[in-house]
């Protein structure tokens, strides 16, 4: 079965330093998404993509956070200046799914750890 | 926005069913209910979608009345490996377009021996 690749699994960074968190997804899928968990709570939406542009951001997703699709396969997502509270699990996903159905069916890879000192 | 309300937790032993209910009173006309299942430290996998009525896979049953204000994900003769969260999830419209799931809290259902 096809699947979401993340890498890396673990990150780990000092408070103020840039991290680029990378994810393919699955070849097909139009829809990309960022999520994270942090420790024992529930999984937050960050920010979807499509047709080379954000479609959609939650209020977590500042100027801080930025997404990038640089080649056909890639789409990563950047912090530029860490914080302690941003140390969480980051899942990448993506769908086939267009904006007019309702339908989604997402596809998640197995996340970065990422801690921040 | 249909907002979903399900169990915190459940217990169950193996070999018994499961049925974890979700109610979504305000779902619209054209949301789709839909299940994901989290272990610890990896992604949520969906599980099963579904409109209305009955919907069966390999993994489980999802059963939704005609009012579909709710929906029942039903696990038959579960396992050490089915402990896990259980999120239920409608689409999430925004101007046009659904480009977005929200994950509510979930339901921890952990499986004894």
């Amino acid at each position: 079965e096809p699947e979401v690749t993340q890498t890396p699994s673990h990150q780990v960074t000092q408070m103020g330093q840039e991290v680029i968190l990378r994810c393919v997804p699955i070849s097909n899928h139009l829809y990309f998404y960022w999520y994270r968990q942090i420790l024992g709570q529930k999984v937050e939406f960050l920010v979807s993509f499509y047709n080379n542009e954000i479609s959609e951001k939650s209020e977590i997703f500042d100027d801080q956070f930025s997404v990038e699709r640089p080649d056909g396969s890639n789409f990563t997502l950047k912090i530029r200046s860490t914080k302690l509270e941003d140390s969480a699990m980051y899942f990448c996903a993506s769908s086939e799914a267009l904006p007019e159905t309702t339908n989604e069916k997402l596809f998640f890879g197995s996340g970065t750890q990422l801690s921040v000192l | 926005l249909a907002k979903t309300t399900q169990p915190i937790s459940m217990d169950s032993y193996e070999g018994q069913e499961v049925n974890i209910t979700c109610s979504h009173n305000n779902i619209a006309t054209n949301d789709y209910i839909t299940w994901y299942q989290q272990f610890p430290s990896q992604g949520p996998r969906f599980i099963i979608q579904g409109y209305k009525t009955k919907v069966t896979n390999e993994v489980a049953s999802l059963f939704i009345p005609a009012d579909r204000k709710s929906s029942t994900l039903s696990l038959p003769r579960v396992s050490l490996s089915d402990t896990a969260v259980y999120y239920c999830l409608v689409g999430d419209p925004l101007g046009g377009g659904y480009n977005k799931l929200i994950f509510g809290a979930g339901t921890r259902l952990a499986v004894h021996p």
